[in-house]
C-alpha cells in the first residue's frame, strides 16, 4: 500500500546510455513531480505535471524527458547519460495547488560511471 | 522570485536538549511554508506547514515552527530532541503555482 513508489531503487550505468526511472502514485493526486538531489543534499525541482500542463525547470537539459502514460504514473527518461547526472532522483505527488502536501517516493540512486 | 535560506548546514545537539533550525525566505507574493524531514536513505516527509491563520504550527512529534512575516522567517524548534530526530530537515516555500522551492537543508545530529 505504498503511496508513491519508484523503480529501480538503485541504477548504475555507463556514460552515454539511455535509462528510465518509473514512478507510480496510488493517492489519486492530480500533480506529479520529479526532483534531483545532488551529493550536497540540495533538492531541485525538475518537472511538475498534471493533466493540463507540463512545467519544465528551464535549467534541466533536454536529455531529460518526463512521460505520463496516465494520471498515476510519471516516468523519467534520460538520454545520453553524463557523469553529472549522478544523483538521487525523487518522484512526488500532490493535489493541485502549492499549499497541498507533496508525498515523496523513496528515491532512485543513479550512478553514472 | 522565491528563495529559501537555511543558514545552518549542520546542527549537532545533545539528546534531550532544545534545538532551533533556522529558515528565512524571500518572496514578492504570499507564500505557504513547509518543513520536510528526510531520514537516512528515505524520501522526504512533511513535518508541518503554515498556510494561514495562527502563526504557530505544530507537528505530532513535538516540533513547532512560527511564521514571522516581518522577519520573513519560519524557524523550527523542539524543546527536547531524541536520537530518532537525527535527520536532514528542509524548509520550503510554495506560491500560487504548484512548485516548491527548497532550502539547502540542515543536518540535525542528536548526540547520546
Amino acid at each position: 500500500d505504498t503511496a508513491v513508489s519508484q523503480t529501480p531503487k538503485y541504477l548504475v550505468t555507463q556514460m552515454g546510455n539511455d535509462k528510465s526511472i518509473k514512478c507510480e502514485q496510488n493517492l489519486g493526486h492530480d500533480t506529479m513531480y520529479w526532483y534531483k538531489q545532488d551529493s550536497k543534499k540540495f533538492l531541485k525541482i525538475m518537472f511538475s505535471y498534471n493533466n493540463k500542463e507540463l512545467i519544465i525547470n528551464e535549467t534541466v537539459p533536454n536529455r531529460f524527458s518526463p512521460k505520463s502514460p496516465d494520471k498515476a504514473h510519471l516516468n523519467l527518461h534520460i538520454n545520453s547519460l553524463e557523469l553529472g547526472d549522478s544523483a538521487v532522483y525523487f518522484c512526488a505527488s500532490s493535489q493541485e495547488h502549492s499549499q497541498e502536501t507533496q508525498y515523496f517516493g523513496p528515491g532512485t540512486r543513479l550512478l553514472v560511471l | 522570485a522565491q528563495s529559501v535560506t537555511q543558514l545552518d548546514s549542520q546542527v549537532p545537539v545533545f539528546e534531550e536538549a532544545p534545538v532551533e533550525l533556522r529558515c528565512n525566505y524571500s518572496s514578492s507574493v504570499s507564500v505557504y511554508l513547509f518543513w520536510y524531514v528526510q531520514y537516512p536513505n528515505q524520501g522526504l516527509q512533511l513535518l508541518l506547514k503554515y498556510l494561514s491563520g495562527s502563526t504557530l504550527v505544530e507537528s505530532i512529534n513535538g516540533f513547532e515552527a512560527e511564521f514571522n512575516k516581518s522577519q520573513t522567517s519560519f524557524h523550527l524548534r523542539k524543546p527536547s530532541v531524541h536520537i530518532s530526530d537525527t535527520a536532514e530537515y528542509f524548509c520550503a516555500v510554495g506560491t500560487g503555482a504548484n512548485n516548491l522551492f527548497f532550502g539547502t537543508g540542515t543536518r540535525l545530529t542528536v548526540i547520546p
